[in-house]
């Protein structure tokens, strides 16, 4: 069954900085797209980030980009989300996520983590 | 970029037919966006449903289904349930690794 456990949320202040990771088991995680999407306080879903398979290629929302920095460690079938310059609108529940292939393309995100919750706040 | 819409709630009787749809504020949706689906309902991660426009995820009963509908994206609900009451969002692939959500529409069952 394929898994995906993120990790790394908490409190932090404005400015300051934050590593999320997502751990993935059940599937072979070296094929696969993975992608950061986050939820805001009774709002909707919102894209952040996507990285390739091979880790080649990332691409980030303009509202998080230059902040953001995503990468991935295949070795330990772990994803990762380092935040910096963190802003109280970066509030929100922080959802790791598969894609359905190798490549960024398409929008088919067929296994989700149950989320880890990011606040900024002073 | 472009605003991707959704119904911001629909309601449904039990046993009906219901279709939300998906669209842009320019353009039509077509299949070159790949439409999919997610079901969320309080305090869960999202679900995927439909890929690919009209594809259901593994485990998701033929009740669900998508299409293309005018200029839309359409995901169609028939014989509809009570565990059906959830949020649906769509999500359209704009091209570069970028995807955009909709804002979600809530489906109650009444």
């Amino acid at each position: 069954e394929m898994q995906l456990l993120e990790s790394g949320g908490g409190l932090v202040q404005p400015g300051g900085s934050l590593r999320l990771s997502c751990s993935a088991s059940g599937f072979t995680f070296t094929s696969y797209a993975m992608t950061w999407v986050r939820q805001t306080p009774g709002k909707g879903l919102e894209w952040v980030s996507t990285i390739s398979a091979s880790d080649a290629n990332t691409y980030y929302a303009d509202s998080v980009k230059g902040r953001f920095t995503i990468s991935r460690d295949n070795s330990q079938s772990t994803l990762y989300l380092q935040m910096n310059s963190l802003r109280a609108e970066d509030t929100a529940v922080y959802y790791c996520a598969k894609r359905f292939g190798a490549s960024a393309s398409g929008s088919y995100l067929d296994c989700w983590g149950q989320g880890t919750q990011v606040t900024v706040s002073s | 970029q472009p605003v991707v819409t959704q119904e911001p709630s629909f309601s449904v009787s039990p046993g009906g037919t219901v279709t939300l749809t998906c669209g842009l504020t320019s353009g039509s949706v077509s299949s070159s966006y790949y439409p999919s689906w997610y079901q969320q309902t309080p305090g869960q991660a999202p679900r995927a449903l439909m890929y690919r426009t009209n594809s259901r995820s593994s485990g998701v009963p033929d009740r669900f289904s998508g299409s293309l509908l005018g200029n839309k994206a359409a995901l169609t609900i028939t014989g509809a349930q009570a565990d059906d009451e959830s949020d649906y969002y769509c999500v359209l692939y704009m091209g570069s690794g970028i995807l955009v959500f909709g804002g979600g529409t809530k489906l109650t069952v009444l």
